[in-house]
C-alpha cells in the first residue's frame, strides 16, 4: 500500500545549527502535507502545513519544502534550540474523497547544547 | 483552558476487560479523532468524526467504537480488550476534515 516514511530515524544537531527533517510520500493524490512535532509524553503539536499549489511555505524558524516531482516534503529548522528536540511527524492528506491522514514514521531531533 | 483533554491519562487493565476512553474539545471544531501511537512511535489514525459522519479506518479491530454525544464530545469504547491494545490512544480535533488537528495529551493503556 502507499505509505509516508521518513529518511531518517534520528538526527542529531548542535545547538544554532540548521535542521533539515525529511519525508518521502508515495500517494500522488495527495495534496495537502502537515508538519507536527511531539515532545516526550505529549501529543503532537502542530507546527506548519503546505498545499500542493505551493512549493514552499515559512513560518517562524521553520520552512517547509514540497517537492511534488519526487514526492518529497522537508522541514527546515533554523538556530535550532534545545527546545526543538522532539520528534517530528509528516501527514498526507487528500483534501478531497475519503479522509484518512497517512503519518510518516517520525524522526527524533536532538538538539545538543 | 485544555482545548483537547481525554481521560483517564493512565489505565491499566487486564484482558478481556470493557474500558472507555472519554475525549472533549472546547474549541468549537467540527472534526474530532482517535490516533493510536505503537511502542515505535507509529501514529495511526482509527476513526474520523465530522457532522455525525463516520469514517473508519478498515483495519480497526470492531471491538473498538467510537461514541460521540455532541460535536464537542468523543468517547472510545473498547470492549475484550487484548494484550495488543496496550499502546497510547490520542484524541484530536480540527476546525474542519482534513485540516491540522489539535491533540490531547494521550491515554496510555497497558493491558496485562
Amino acid at each position: 500500500g502507499e505509505s509516508v516514511g521518513l529518511h531518517l530515524p534520528t538526527l542529531s544537531v548542535q545547538e544554532g545549527d540548521n535542521s533539515i527533517i525529511n519525508c518521502a510520500y508515495s500517494n500522488s493524490a495527495s495534496d495537502y502535507f502537515i508538519w507536527y512535532k511531539q515532545e516526550s509524553g505529549k501529543g503532537p503539536q502542530f507546527i506548519i502545513d503546505i498545499r500542493s499549489n505551493m512549493d514552499k511555505r515559512q513560518g517562524q524558524r521553520v520552512t517547509v519544502l514540497l517537492n511534488k516531482t519526487v514526492k518529497h516534503l522537508s522541514l527546515q529548522i533554523a538556530a535550532t534550540q534545545p527546545g526543538d528536540s522532539a520528534v517530528y511527524f509528516c501527514a498526507e492528506n487528500m483534501e478531497r474523497g475519503s479522509y484518512i491522514p497517512t503519518f510518516g514514521r517520525g524522526t527524533s531531533l536532538i538538539v545538543h547544547p | 483552558d485544555t482545548a483537547v483533554s481525554q481521560t483517564p491519562k493512565y489505565l491499566v487493565t487486564q484482558m478481556g476487560n470493557d474500558k472507555s476512553i472519554k475525549c472533549e474539545q472546547n474549541l468549537g471544531h467540527d472534526t474530532m479523532y482517535w490516533y493510536k501511537q505503537d511502542s515505535k512511535k507509529f501514529l495511526k489514525i482509527m476513526f474520523s468524526y465530522n457532522n455525525k459522519e463516520l469514517i473508519i479506518n478498515e483495519t480497526v479491530p470492531n471491538r473498538f467504537s467510537p461514541k460521540s454525544p455532541d460535536k464537542a464530545h468523543l468517547n472510545l469504547h473498547i470492549n475484550s480488550l487484548e494484550l495488543g491494545d496496550s499502546a497510547v490512544y490520542f484524541c484530536a480535533s480540527s476546525l474542519r476534515l482534513g485540516e491540522g488537528a489539535f491533540f490531547g495529551q494521550g491515554t496510555r493503556l497497558t493491558v496485562v
